[in-house]
């Protein structure tokens, strides 16, 4: 199946700073790339559709500033957590799909710990 | 989206076969059943969908009701690698649909050696 990188694979960072984390498409143009965040023993809650050249849409109750997403490219789409807090500390999972594909590919995930 | 009921915990043991059920009695015509699983500290893999018919591939087997309202992941024998969080998710293709994924709490599998 399709290869999705994200980078880094965990960072820890001081409070108050922001933290950027990408998502990439490794082996296929992704038109469209989601973004997801995972807190210890519950399920992923979607926070954002990137599609490419145009603006994220934001799920409910996710604040579009704090979590500024980028997707320049058809193989690369950003998330940056600004001013972290240790509420922001969480499992941040990306994944991409072509256009209508039946399936979506996920990365590995990043692990973000605000001190 | 419609949503998706599944057991919160199976068990199984090593070998034997597994069956995950999940009931979508709201389930449209337009919406896709998919199995998602994901193993501790990774994203989701993708391990099969359907619409109507049974469907199998290397991963799974998936059995879909006559009505659509409920279905079945089999794993035909399970092996310690097959210890996952398993999510029947429900994708709607119809027209405006925005190709997102909405996981529900889906059931944890342990495989006992």
């Amino acid at each position: 199946g399709a290869v999705v990188s994200q980078h880094p694979s965990r960072v820890i960072c001081k409070s108050g700073t922001s933290v950027k984390i990408e998502c990439r498409s490794l082996d296929f143009q992704a038109t469209t790339m989601f973004w997801y965040r995972q807190f210890p023993k519950q399920s992923l809650m979607l926070m954002a559709t990137s599609n490419e050249g145009s603006k994220a849409t934001y799920e409910q109750g996710v604040e579009k500033d704090k979590f500024l997403i980028n997707h320049a490219s058809l193989t690369l789409s950003t998330l940056t957590v600004t001013s972290a807090h240790p509420e922001d500390s969480s499992f941040y999972i990306c994944s991409a799909g072509s256009g209508n594909a039946d399936t979506q590919y996920f990365g590995p995930g990043t692990r973000l710990t605000v001190l | 989206d419609a949503k998706t009921t599944q057991p919160n915990s199976m068990e199984s043991n090593e070998e034997e076969p597994v069956h995950l059920p999940c009931n979508h009695s709201t389930i449209s015509g337009t919406d896709y059943i998919h199995w998602y699983r994901q193993l501790p500290s990774q994203g989701p893999e993708y391990v099969i969908h359907g619409l109507t018919s049974n469907v199998n591939n290397r991963m799974a087997s998936l059995a879909i009701a006559e009505d659509r309202k409920s279905s079945t992941l089999i794993l035909h024998r399970a092996t310690l690698r097959d210890a996952a969080v398993y999510y029947c998710i429900l994708r709607d293709v119809g027209g405006g649909a925005t190709n997102k994924l909405i996981f529900g709490t889906g059931t944890l599998l342990a495989v006992q050696p």
